[in-house]
């Protein structure tokens, strides 16, 4: 399967612990981006990254928040000491170009639930 | 701040109905324009993307552009129960690299 891969799925983690999703993009794609979505709304950008570099990240908290996507391995989004506002959705989509006609992909979605 | 702007709903029509979507956006400067379907509990899917005026068709989905008006809507002929969803819509920001999605509209087709 060439689709973009998240892991885990489903995701518990207790107040203050911390939260590492991975993404691998689909095969030829070099364009990874976050977004969180909350119960009954729609998905809110968070980051933008190519291979080692941040391109865009104005839409993920300043604290707490990190991502990143290396040479080798899948972009990983981390959430540091987590509250119970992080309980969302967090799809990861990737893209073959940078140009805004370029159609992103989503993978399954992380499903993250903060105790 | 550039915003999309779809009806929540829930729409409602019947089975075989002309199911019609819209959606408004702030940034004159949007080129491209993008519809996913997204079914409860699963991730968004690509319908389809425009990026001239007019209609541009594919199956039993048109999507209609009006950068005049900054208003693009998705048509989806015979409806059919599968196509129960919430369909969003989706606008690259030209200030930078991030993609703006509405909130979406849920659409109910009843058998």
């Amino acid at each position: 399967n060439a689709g973009v891969m998240q892991n885990p799925r489903h995701l518990v983690r207790r107040r203050g612990q911390e939260a590492r999703l991975r993404c691998s993009p689909m095969k030829g794609h070099s364009h990874v981006y976050w977004y969180r979505q909350l119960p009954e709304e729609g998905l809110k950008f968070m980051v933008y990254l190519q291979k080692e570099n941040i391109i865009d990240e104005s839409g993920m908290p300043k604290e707490r928040f990190s991502a990143e996507f290396p040479k080798e391995g899948p972009s990983i989004l981390r959430i540091q000491q987590v509250v119970r506002g992080d309980s969302a959705a967090y799809f990861c989509a990737s893209s073959q170009r940078q140009f805004s006609t370029d159609t992103q992909y989503f993978g399954p979605g992380t499903r993250l639930t903060v105790l | 701040q550039k915003e999309v702007e779809q009806n929540s709903g829930p729409l409602s029509v019947p089975e075989g109905a002309i199911a019609s979507l819209n959606c408004t956006y702030s940034d004159r400067g949007s080129q491209s324009f993008f519809w996913y379907r997204q079914y409860s509990g699963k991730s968004p899917e690509l319908i389809m993307f425009i990026y001239s005026n007019g209609d541009k068709e594919d199956g039993r989905f048109t999507a209609q552009l009006n950068k005049a008006s900054q208003y693009v809507s998705l048509l989806i002929r015979d409806s059919q129960p599968s196509d129960s969803a919430t369909y969003l819509c989706a606008v690259p920001y030209t200030g930078g690299f991030k993609t703006i999605f509405g909130a979406g509209t849920r659409l109910f087709v009843k058998a």
